[in-house]
């Protein structure tokens, strides 16, 4: 049962591209969770997806940031006209129902030149 | 909101050396993950325990819901224990993180 995955696992971009971040959840997992984490820090929650849905994404800042959960494919976090600011490690989580285990995938390391 | 806490930050301790870490939540919680993040940044889940004890080879957890603490026990530690320890508390289906409690463990 292969666990979650995220792609791509570094992804560096200047500042003003778009940063586009894939999760796939464990097989049978219909809930996911984005987080990211500043250097020296705990993990952040940005936003909760179920499919199709946005479930709370009180976490996530309201310009330049989105999150889907399309009914078919991976769970995608959106980052436009990205800032030095936004470099961190961003990972998802999935779980089988919400209030479960929260299983999390290897994160992608989003650096902004 | 939940605040969480952890204890010590950091921790050198020698090879085949016993630790306990602290987690304190400040709410009442319906689950509680222990995470160990590895040099390499990996999330490794540990134990999902919102109450009692569960054991996992040299790792223990402990966590006593009605005082709003739980403790991680390590024992005989390994090189390969190094990392990060989080612990991380559920507030409606988002896991807020403790600032960790850093572990070097030295051959």
């Amino acid at each position: 049962n292969a666990g979650v995955m995220q792609n791509p696992r570094h992804l560096v971009r200047r500042r003003g591209q778009e940063a586009r971040l894939r999760c796939s959840p464990m097989k049978g997992h219909s809930h996911v969770y984005w987080y990211r984490q500043l250097p020296e820090e705990g993990l952040k929650f940005m936003v909760y997806l179920q499919k199709e849905n946005i479930i709370d994404e009180s976490g996530m800042p309201k310009e330049r940031f989105s999150a889907e959960f399309p009914k078919e494919g991976p769970s995608i976090l959106r980052i436009q006209q990205v800032v030095r600011g936004d470099s961190a490690a961003y990972f998802c989580a999935s779980s089988p129902l919400s209030l479960e285990t929260q299983y999390f995938g290897p994160g992608t390391r989003l650096l902004v030149l | 909101g939940i605040q969480v806490e952890q204890s010590p930050p950091d921790l050198i301790l020698q090879e085949g050396a016993n630790s306990t870490l602290r987690c304190n939540f400040s709410d009442s919680v319906n689950n509680l993950q222990w995470f160990h993040q590895n040099p390499w940044g990996q999330l490794i889940n540990l134990f999902y325990i919102p109450s009692g004890t569960k054991q996992n080879g040299r790792l223990s957890a402990t966590t006593v819901a009605t005082e709003r603490y739980s403790l991680l026990y390590i024992s005989s530690s390994q090189t390969t224990d190094s990392g990060v320890y989080f612990c991380a508390v559920d507030s409606n289906y988002q896991l807020i993180w403790g600032a960790g409690t850093k572990l070097i463990i030295k051959p």
